[in-house]
């Protein structure tokens, strides 16, 4: 049983469009990432939200933490096949471990 | 900033055969070490929690004796798998905690095994 749903499991969209995705649980995190992994490769960090109701911008990318710190969203605006991967959601506990979302493959079509 | 290298980034092996997979921590010190497997469309999965000069701790299902885990300096944790099957085929990843990037993890450029 994944601690962290994320939904949707497979997104394609077409270059330009925007697109959102959820990352839900019923545990509150001492803070939530998202990372974004490419086929054989390791996760690279995209960035960290710790306090509730924290909104991140990254250029097109916009991460926000819930209020009571169990859920989170990514929002890319005019996606771009660069944007293409595996993105995944981690809950950080209090020893460290991380618990990951099942993970988005987002496909951006040109 | 934090960079973990992982070593090899892919083997094949014989079935009852053992190999060991590298992860160096080149800029930081890494005290935990934690190790994921992750099979193919799927999410990664934690195996164990190696700390530098203690045992490693295993997650619930995970056989400690299959999967050998050494931490015996503050940069370099290993991972064994002896005595491989064709079920141990799998993506593993290496991933250490870092405050250099803001509270997120380091994770290692991974490692593809194939057992034949």
């Amino acid at each position: 049983t994944q601690l962290l749903e994320q939904s949707p499991q497979f997104l394609s969209i077409q270059e330009g469009e925007n697109l959102t995705v959820y990352c839900n649980s019923s545990s509150v995190f001492s803070s939530l990432q998202w990372y974004r992994q490419e086929p054989g490769e390791g996760p690279v960090l995209l960035v960290t939200v710790v306090t509730g109701g924290e909104v991140k911008k990254l250029k097109r990318l916009t991460f926000q933490f819930g209020d009571a710190r169990k859920d989170s969203s990514l929002h890319i605006t005019a996606a771009q096949p660069g944007d293409t991967g595996l993105y995944l959601c981690a809950g950080a506990h209090r020893d460290y471990k991380l618990s990951f979302g099942a993970g988005t493959t987002v496909t951006v079509r040109a | 900033g934090a960079v973990v290298s992982q070593h090899p980034s892919w083997v094949i092996c014989k079935s009852g055969t053992s190999v060991k997979i590298e992860c160096r921590s080149l800029d930081f010190q890494a005290t935990t070490m934690f190790w994921y497997r992750q099979f193919p469309k799927q999410s990664l999965m934690l195996m164990a929690t190696s700390n530098e000069g203690s045992k490693a701790t295993y997650e619930q299902g995970v056989e400690k004796d299959k999967f050998l885990i050494n931490h015996a300096s503050l940069t370099l944790s290993t991972l064994t798998v002896t005595s491989a099957h064709p079920e141990d085929s799998s993506f593993y990843i290496c991933s250490a905690p870092t405050r250099i990037s803001n509270y997120g993890y380091t994770f290692g450029s991974g490692t593809r095994l194939t057992v034949v």
